[in-house]
Formats: C-alpha cells, sequence, structure tokens
C-alpha cells in the first residue's frame, strides 16, 4: 500500500524557518517524481514545488521561489522542503504528493498534510 | 501562468442527478487537464487526467471532455460520496496550477 507521511509542520514566527519531511512507503521511491501542494485554511490547492525521481530537475512557484528548497533521500524514501523567510500567507497545509507513473505531473497519492501556521 | 477559472462556485444538486463542472483555461493546455475530487478533513484524489482518462479505480459515472481551453467534468448520476469540492488542475506549463474549485453540495 503506497503511504505518504508528512512531519515536521508547527507554528514559526514571520521570518522563521522550518523544514518539512514526508516519509514514503509501499512503491518505488526513486522512481518517481514528487511534488509538495499546499491549501491555506478554507481556500484551494496550491503547487509549490517539484523534483524529478533523480534530484537533476526542480521547479518552484513564483510564490516561494528563492525561499523555499525542495530535496529528496532515495536511500531513506524521503521528500523534504525546506522553508526559510516564511510570511504569514504560507500558512497553510501542506501536502506530500506523488506523480502518477504513467503520466507526467499528475498526482495520484497525497499524504494527508502537515499544518504550517507563520504567525507572531 | 496559465489561470485556471472553475465554473460555478457551488453546483446545488439532488442524488441521482447529472453534475456539469467547468474548468476554462486562460491559454490553451491541450488535453493536459485533470480532475481532483476532495472531501474535508482529507487529501484530494485524482480522478482524471489528459482530459479524459479515468484514473485508476474511478467509477465510469466520472468521465471528463475537453480541449484547448474549455474542459468539463461530468458526474452522469450522483451519488451520495459524491459530494465534494472538485479541482482542474494543470499540466502544460509550469508552473503546474490548479483551478478555484467547484464545491458539489445536496440540494
Amino acid at each position: 500500500e503506497v503511504q505518504l507521511v508528512e512531519s515536521g509542520g508547527g507554528l514559526v514566527q514571520p521570518g522563521g524557518s522550518l523544514r518539512l519531511s514526508c516519509a514514503a512507503s509501499g512503491f518505488t521511491f526513486s522512481t518517481y517524481r514528487m511534488n509538495w501542494v499546499r491549501q491555506a485554511p478554507g481556500k484551494g490547492l496550491e503547487w509549490v514545488a517539484y523534483i524529478d525521481s533523480s534530484s537533476g530537475s526542480v521547479h518552484y512557484a513564483d510564490s516561494v521561489k528563492g525561499r523555499v528548497t525542495i530535496s529528496r533521500d532515495n536511500v531513506k524514501n524521503s521528500l523534504s522542503l525546506q522553508m526559510n523567510s516564511l510570511r504569514d500567507e504560507d500558512s497553510a497545509v501542506y501536502f506530500c504528493a506523488r506523480e502518477a507513473g504513467g503520466c507526467c505531473h499528475y498526482l495520484d497519492y497525497w499524504g494527508q498534510g502537515a499544518l504550517v501556521t507563520v504567525s507572531s | 501562468e496559465i489561470v485556471l477559472t472553475q465554473s460555478p462556485a457551488t453546483l446545488s444538486l439532488s442524488p441521482g442527478e447529472r453534475a456539469t463542472l467547468s474548468c476554462r483555461a486562460s491559454q490553451s493546455v491541450g488535453v493536459y487537464l485533470g480532475w481532483y475530487q476532495q472531501k474535508p478533513g482529507q487529501a484530494p484524489r485524482l480522478l482524471i487526467y489528459d482530459a479524459s482518462n479515468r484514473a485508476t479505480g474511478i467509477p465510469a459515472r466520472f468521465s471528463g471532455s475537453g480541449s484547448g481551453t474549455d474542459f468539463t467534468l461530468t458526474i452522469s448520476s450522483l451519488e451520495p460520496e459524491d459530494f465534494a469540492v472538485y479541482y482542474c488542475q494543470q499540466r502544460n506549463n509550469w508552473p503546474l496550477t490548479f483551478g478555484g474549485g467547484t464545491k458539489v453540495e445536496i440540494k
């Protein structure tokens, strides 16, 4: 069974940093592209970042570019999102999501999300 | 950035009725559009990819159509478990973008 479990969320002050992690199991993690998607309370979905299977290609939303770094460890089956210079508007549930194997850039498995609250 | 506009924002229907949801792109995305369903407190679920292909395990009552800038998700006969929020997403260009969502609620 495919499982994605996020951790590392919490309350952080504006300007602070936070690192989210996503533990993957039930599939060959090293062969799948991965993404982070966020959802502010009561709002819609916003794609945040992408990384290919070998970490050779990454993409970021303009809203987080320069402040966020996506990375992965294919030995530990883990995905990470390092977030710096956090702003109020970064408050959201952050989902780790796997891309469907046969057809790129659609997200077929999602974690349950990690809540990040940026507030003083 | 490609902007996806979903309409209506809310659709009030009864079980057994047909639901028709729209997603319009600010520029052509070819057929590179997908649909997701999200229920309260849950992660989204992929329903449709590349405009008209059902994802694994998705019932046949869900169908997608369209190309270019105009897309439709149709639920042929609403089941109680289909009342949820639906999002479209394009993969034609970076950044990936989602529409604002359509809530299908019980009338």
